[in-house]
């Protein structure tokens, strides 16, 4: 299986700041790399697809990068709503996996 | 606009069979290029992808449950299901059902998801 590492697995930092969320693969993967928002109580919601696909209707803070084991998520001002966990998840090869997460909390 | 929703009981004893249905309004479930996934998370803890049937049929499990789990579809209802056989509490988590894209020139990614629903495993 494709262990799908994420770090920090939690940091506090204030609205406005620029959050950067690293996710390392254990192999190397194609740019099938998803990212995921989940607030207590949802279900996930998919925000960067592909490595660097804005799903639609997702603000245009959210971005994504990287390529074969290293991929990052970054918000580039953290908003009050952005308050959340963050998951990455490798579609390349079975079975599909899912990093740790990443749970961002106010400062 | 797709939208999916899980079903079934929300306590299921330990060695039974943890059953689930994941019902798609909005769109026929073979209309398109999809496959339909159940994913689950225990309180407090991570995602984990438990398989996938896509609407020709063929199925995908995660080797870690694989001896332990059936998934299939029933286009005629719009439907798609799950069985964990022989649960014990480590199956106790909130089960959740989702779409992804997969055709050639479409990248995946889990979209739409269901609420999930809780399944509790106990005595």
């Amino acid at each position: 299986d494709i262990q799908m590492t994420q770090s920090p697995s939690s940091l506090s930092a204030s609205v406005g700041d620029r959050v950067t969320i690293t996710c390392r693969a254990s192999q190397t993967i194609s740019n099938y790399l998803n990212w995921y928002q989940q607030k207590p109580g949802k279900a996930p919601k998919v925000l960067i697809y592909g490595t660097s696909s804005l799903q639609s209707g997702v603000p245009s803070r959210f971005s994504g990068s990287g390529s074969g084991t290293e991929f990052t998520l970054t918000i580039s001002s953290l908003q009050p709503e952005d308050f959340a966990t963050y998951y990455c998840q490798q579609s390349d090869i079975n079975p599909l996996t899912f990093g740790g997460g990443t749970k961002v909390e106010i400062k | 606009q797709v939208q999916l929703q899980e079903s079934g009981p929300g306590l299921v004893k330990p060695s039974q069979t943890l059953s689930l249905t994941c019902s798609v309004s909005g769109d026929s479930i073979s209309s398109g290029s999809y496959y339909w996934s159940w994913i689950r998370q225990p309180a407090g803890k991570g995602l984990e992808w438990i398989g996938r049937v896509y609407t020709s049929g063929r199925i995908h499990y995660n080797p870690s449950l694989k001896s332990r789990v059936t998934i299939s579809i029933d286009t005629s209802k719009n439907q798609f299901f799950l069985q964990v056989y022989s649960v014990t509490a480590a199956d106790t988590a909130v089960y959740y059902c989702a779409r992804s894209p997969s055709g050639d020139y479409q990248l995946p990614r889990f979209d739409p998801w269901g609420q999930g629903t809780l399944v509790t495993v106990s005595s």
